[in-house]
């Protein structure tokens, strides 16, 4: 199993530029995080979903729209990139079944760079 | 709100010896999880260890260990005989058990450095 895969891991845009990143997970998990790292803080919750056809806003969203069209992948679009949004992405899966601790599995993160 | 707190932005140990990560958080539920993170050069997330708020024992993964006080709401993280590969970013990180969705707060991260 590949796990949480991550496309593309580096990425350079100019201000304006629109681009979407894709997460892919074969653990065939229900639940679907991105997050961001910025330096000095620890990983902050930008959208989930809790399943096909389902996203929700976490904890900074603003800016970014999501899309879960298929169970096993969830997408992260940025329409007008800024360099506020100049950061590492992560992608993390989880499975929806009662009993499970809650475990995230990460993808192996995207740099972003805005300029 | 939840917050997560770690008050240690660096530390270093020598290999072999132990090290002890701290960590608070600040909730008023009683139901959820707490977890440590690693997160080598590499820039992976690899769970290190969990602990489930309604467990009084202190998890433990081989050499890692936490100490779990709930009324003090502390959750640290013990390393005994550290080794190089501990190096990395360890990150606290909490989430409360509703059912669904598990959505981390995370703090903001302790850099260990293992040395010879």
């Amino acid at each position: 199993n590949a796990g949480v895969t991550q496309t593309p891991k580096f990425r350079v845009l100019k201000t304006g530029q629109s681009m979407t990143l894709l997460c892919a997970q074969d653990m065939n998990h229900e639940y679907m995080y991105w997050y961001r790292q910025d330096p000095g803080m620890g990983l902050r919750l930008i959208h989930y979903s809790v399943g096909e056809g389902t996203t929700a806003k976490g904890e900074v969203p603003d800016g970014y729209n999501v899309s879960r069209l298929k169970k096993q992948n969830f997408l992260l679009g940025l329409e007008s990139a800024a360099p506020s949004q100049t950061s590492v992405y992560f992608c993390a899966s989880s499975y929806a079944t009662s009993g499970v601790t809650n475990e995230q599995f990460f993808g192996p993160g995207t740099r972003l760079t805005v300029l | 709100a939840q917050t997560v707190t770690q008050s240690q932005p660096e530390m270093s140990v020598q290999e072999a010896e132990t090290v002890t990560l701290s960590c608070t958080y600040d909730t008023s539920e009683n139901n959820y999880y707490l977890f440590w993170y690693k997160q080598p050069p590499s820039r992976q997330m690899i769970l290190v260890i969990r602990q489930e708020a309604y467990k009084q024992q202190n998890a433990t993964e081989n050499r890692f260990s936490v100490n779990f006080q709930k009324a003090a709401k502390s959750f640290s993280l013990k390393i005994s005989d550290s080794q190089l590969g501990d190096t990395a970013m360890y990150f606290c990180a909490f989430t409360i058990n509703t059912g669904t969705a598990s959505k981390l707060t995370f703090g903001t991260g302790t850099r260990l450095q293992v040395t010879l």
